[in-house]
């Protein structure tokens, strides 16, 4: 069966911490990742999309890496502020755009 | 760039009454998707639409579920008749090309509680 997991499941952290959140998947045989930020009552709002050829994405003070042989992947954030508060979700596509997604991690920076 | 947009936002309705959702999927878009995610949960694809056909509704419930996509642009999702545990918030998601690769647009979502 393909399943993802996200690890923590939540985390509070003060300002200024650099973030390491934690996807694994059970199948190496994937099209792409990506990695969602969702906000309390809102849709999902794509941050990186990783492709199977890949290694890694940055965008800003976001870093997603892809490891397929071991079927994981880590978003790092750097120099968390406030704003980044939310749920991130992670997602893989393991056949043609059919996304599996995780239960995310609910994510709290405190000022 | 327009995003992809649903309504309603939110609705209320008493179990056994039915619902429907509307999405607008992206301009050009081929791909058209719809996602329930149940609270503390990631969201699971209902259904897949590759222009006007069904791609994969496996996971749709189709004895109270159905949707679709007249004319490839536009979807409807109805539940009839609605239970306590359809409460979820409904999301429509769209792609390009709707091939392997390809990067979802998601909409805000529909939160639908059943009474």
């Amino acid at each position: 069966k393909q399943e993802v997991t996200q690890i923590p499941a939540a985390l509070s952290v003060p300002e200024g911490e650099n973030l390491v959140l934690n996807c694994s998947f059970t199948d190496s045989a994937i099209y792409n990742l990506q990695w969602f930020r969702q906000d309390p009552g809102k849709g999902l709002t794509s941050l990186l999309l990783i492709q199977s050829s890949q290694r890694e994405q940055t965008s800003g003070r976001l870093n997603a890496s892809l490891d397929k042989s071991s079927g994981r992947s880590t978003l790092y954030i750097a120099a968390s502020q406030p704003g980044d508060s939310a749920t991130y979700l992670c997602a893989v596509s393991f056949s043609a755009d059919k996304l599996i997604f995780g239960t995310g991690t609910r994510l709290q920076v405190f000022p | 760039e327009a995003g992809v947009a649903q309504s309603p936002r939110y609705k209320i309705i008493e179990k056994r009454q039915s619902v429907a959702f509307w999405c607008n999927p992206i301009s050009g878009h081929a791909t058209l998707y719809w996602y329930q995610q149940i609270l503390g949960q990631g969201p699971k694809l209902l259904i897949q639409f590759q222009n006007n056909g069904v791609v994969d509704d496996s996971q749709l419930p189709k004895d109270r579920f159905s949707a679709e996509r007249l004319k490839g642009v536009d979807s409807t999702l109805k539940i009839q008749p609605a239970k306590l545990e359809d409460s979820a918030v409904y999301l429509c998601a769209s792609s390009p090309r709707g091939l392997g690769g390809s990067e979802q647009f998601f909409g805000p979502g529909t939160r639908l509680t059943v009474l």
